[in-house]
């Protein structure tokens, strides 16, 4: 039972535009949403995050949009650099309840030059 | 600041053996998490525990997975006996619980089982 779902396993993007990577999840206990990025050979790292009262949050070149009728949200990375290639994983936790954290099968980005 | 500690960083260990992965959270973090990632499932939850209680381990594939967490710098993942379809790498991760508060990982353990 797959809470949380990343349906593209991979995405190219030409540096310079945007990458819009999607995220969606089943529970509407979930209220609070990251994303993570991982490299090679490394643990994931925390990019960004969202609490279910908003409906987006901005961190420099990193957008996260929350549409929480449709149980969806979405990374935004404007404009993208080579150095953004990883895997990125989104993540949905209860926080006013069990604190689990849940994480979707990631999308792998490449940012091409 | 050091981060989440995981040893070893590598493992191989034949079928049948006991595996013992370690893990060191973040100092005044008070719960921890282990993942397992494989490419089926991405980060998949195995157990978690809350100031070294653990809370939920309904994913701990089979009776083979063990965890513990005598305190609050030490934390434990067990499998014995460890079979191939473990291979994989796990993860641990620590947090403050609280809403703001975001998982740090350690690098993981790179577990082979021929």
């Amino acid at each position: 039972d797959q809470q949380v779902k990343q349906n593209s396993p991979s995405l190219s993007v030409q540096e310079g535009r945007i990458s819009i990577l999607n995220c969606d999840y089943t529970n509407s206990m979930f209220d609070y949403f990251l994303w993570y990025k991982k490299y090679p050979a490394e643990g994931p790292t925390f990019l960004i995050s969202i609490s279910s009262i908003k409906d987006k949050n901005e961190d420099g070149r990193f957008t996260v949009f929350l549409n929480k009728s449709a149980k969806h949200l979405s990374l935004h990375i404007v404009p993208s650099q080579p150095g953004d290639s990883a895997v990125y994983f989104c993540a949905a936790s209860h926080e006013s309840g069990t604190y689990k954290y849940i994480f979707g099968t990631g999308t792998r980005l490449k940012v091409l030059a | 600041d050091a981060g989440v500690i995981q040893s070893p960083r590598h493992e191989v260990t034949e079928m049948g053996q006991e595996v013992t992965l370690r893990c060191k959270p973040i100092s005044g973090h008070n719960s921890l998490f282990w993942y397992r990632q494989t490419m089926m499932r991405g980060l998949e939850l195995l157990i978690y525990f809350n100031n070294n209680v653990p809370i939920d381990d309904s994913g701990m594939p089979e009776d083979r997975f063990s965890a513990k967490m005598p305190n609050a710098s030490f934390s434990t993942l067990k499998i014995q006996p460890s079979e191939p379809r473990d291979s994989a790498v796990y993860f641990c991760a620590s947090r403050v619980t609280g809403l703001g508060s975001p998982l740090h990982f350690g690098n993981g353990t790179r577990l082979t089982v021929t």
